[in-house]
């Protein structure tokens, strides 16, 4: 089954404790992105990558990192969260960068920084 | 920059009404246009898209067509059911020169029996 899969699906963790969150994708899709969602702010775009080891900020990258070792991978890191990270976090993925591309989204992780 | 703007919710409706929830857009140049639902618990998925200047994108009973004319992309089904209760975002992505998506903020939709 084509999917997005995020581990974990949730999280309560403490200032300053790093975390990474995985996302995995088994589709062969070059790009891969992050978003976080907010009541009344809907899905703000964290980091994206084109492929492999191309990756760039999105609208609110401060305080993440990415990487893109593996085509199916990009795990999301918060070196030393904070409680304004607490937030539902998506994955997605789509075949390439293109105009008329869908996103497959991941089921989310939802994450509360105390 | 590019945006996407969605009316309010949440729309309450009852079981059979007719559904509209409006998007509009800016952008430069010829954007491809989506909508997406979010299930309860879940991802966001592809619900219709359109790629080019008036489209229409159809699945499950729901239609949009792309206006370039008014900038909009309203999402419209004639009789909604109770499992259509979701949250819907408007989208759009391809132009000035970026290919990433831009989301509207998204309508819950709220159908009682």
């Amino acid at each position: 089954e084509a999917q997005v899969t995020q581990n974990p699906r949730y999280l309560i963790t403490v200032t300053g404790k790093k975390l990474t969150v995985t996302c995995s994708q088994n589709m062969n899709h070059e790009y891969m992105s992050w978003y976080r969602q907010d009541p009344g702010l809907g899905l703000r775009q964290i980091y994206y990558s084109m492929n492999v080891e191309v990756t760039d900020k999105g609208d609110v990258p401060e305080g993440y990192k990415v990487s893109r070792k593996e085509k199916r991978n990009f795990p999301l890191i918060l070196e030393s969260p904070s409680p304004n990270q607490t937030s539902l976090y998506f994955c997605a993925s789509s075949l390439s960068q293109g105009r008329g591309n869908e996103q497959f989204f991941g089921p989310g992780t939802r994450l509360t920084v105390l | 920059g590019n945006s996407v703007t969605q009316m309010e919710g949440p729309v309450t409706l009852s079981e059979e009404a007719f559904l509209t929830i409006n998007c509009t857009y800016t952008a430069t140049g010829y954007p491809s246009l989506f909508w997406y639902v979010q299930y309860p618990g879940e991802g966001l998925q592809l619900l219709l898209k359109a790629t080019k200047a008036d489209d229409k994108g159809s699945n499950k009973g729901f239609e949009a067509t792309y206006r370039k004319e008014t900038t909009s992309f309203h999402l419209e089904k004639g009789s909604v059911q109770v499992s259509d209760s979701a949250v819907y975002f408007c989208a759009l992505s391809g132009t000035g020169g970026s290919y990433i998506p831009t989301f509207g903020r998204g309508t819950s939709l709220i159908v009682h029996p």
